[in-house]
C-alpha cells in the first residue's frame, strides 16, 4: 500500500457532463501528479501541483483542470466530457526536494467511463 | 509522447523461468525507473537506476542501463505467478514530467 487514496474507484458519466476526481496524498509528500491511462497504454502525464500551484502540464486541453489543497489532497476536474476521456485516472504523490521529483507513489486509480 | 518503449509488448513464461524486458528511450536522462502494475490498479515503483550506474539489483530484480544505446533491461529471476503484471519503464522530461512507455505484459504460467 502506498498511502495514496483515490475516490471514487469507478464512475460512469455521459458525454458533455463534468466530473471531479479526488486524491489524498501520502503523508509527508508535497507534490501531486495526475496521469491518464487508456486501455493497453502507458500512463500519460496530465499535470503536476506543488504548493497548491500547477507547475507542469502535459498535452491536455484546458477543460482538464486541478486543485491542490493545503493538506496536499488534490482534485482533477474534467469539463465537457468526451468519449475519448474514458480511461483510468491515476494520482501520484511524491516529495519535491531540490526542484525535482524522483519516484512516484500511485493510488489505485479511478476508472472513468464516458457513454 | 512516449519517451520509453518496452519490448516485447507481451511475454508469457513458465513459473521458475527468468523474464527479461527491454526499454529504449530517446533523449538524455538523469535516471530511469521501472514500475509494475497489476491489472487495472495503480503503479508500484520497483527500482531506479541513475545515468552513472550500469547495473542495479533489488531482490529478484536486476536492472541494467546502457546510456550509449539509450536502453535498459529488467530481469526478473525465478519468476512466480504473483509476478504476473504489466511492467513500465519511465524517464523524466523536465523537472516534473515522468514519461512512461507502453509497457510489457508479463504472464507467468503455473
Amino acid at each position: 500500500e502506498t498511502g495514496v487514496t483515490q475516490s471514487p474507484t469507478h464512475l460512469i458519466k455521459t458525454r458533455g457532463q463534468q466530473v471531479t476526481l479526488r486524491c489524498s496524498s501520502q503523508s509527508g509528500h508535497n507534490t501531486v501528479s495526475w496521469y491518464q491511462q487508456a486501455l493497453g497504454q502507458g500512463p500519460q502525464f496530465i499535470f503536476q501541483y506543488y504548493r497548491e500551484e500547477e507547475n507542469g502540464r502535459g498535452n491536455f486541453p484546458p477543460r482538464f483542470s486541478g486543485l491542490q489543497f493545503p493538506n496536499y489532497s488534490s482534485e482533477l476536474n474534467v469539463n465537457a466530457l468526451e468519449l475519448d476521456d474514458s480511461a483510468l485516472y491515476l494520482c501520484a504523490s511524491s516529495f519535491m526536494g531540490g526542484g525535482t521529483v524522483e519516484k512516484l507513489f500511485f493510488g489505485s486509480g479511478t476508472q472513468l467511463s464516458v457513454l | 509522447s512516449q519517451q520509453g518503449e518496452e519490448d516485447p509488448q507481451a511475454l508469457s513464461i513458465q513459473e521458475g523461468e527468468n523474464a527479461t524486458m527491454n526499454c529504449s528511450y530517446k533523449t538524455s536522462i538523469n535516471n530511469l525507473q521501472w514500475y509494475r502494475q497489476n491489472s487495472g490498479r495503480g503503479l508500484v515503483h520497483l527500482i531506479l537506476i541513475r545515468s552513472n550506474e550500469r547495473e542495479k539489483h533489488s531482490g529478484r530484480l536486476r536492472v541494467t542501463l546502457d546510456t550509449s544505446k539509450k536502453s535498459s533491461s529488467l530481469l526478473i529471476t525465478a519468476s512466480r505467478a504473483a509476478d504476473t503484471a504489466s511492467y513500465f519503464c519511465a524517464t523524466r522530461q523536465g523537472a516534473q514530467k515522468l514519461v512512461f512507455g507502453q509497457g510489457t505484459r508479463l504472464t507467468i504460467n503455473p
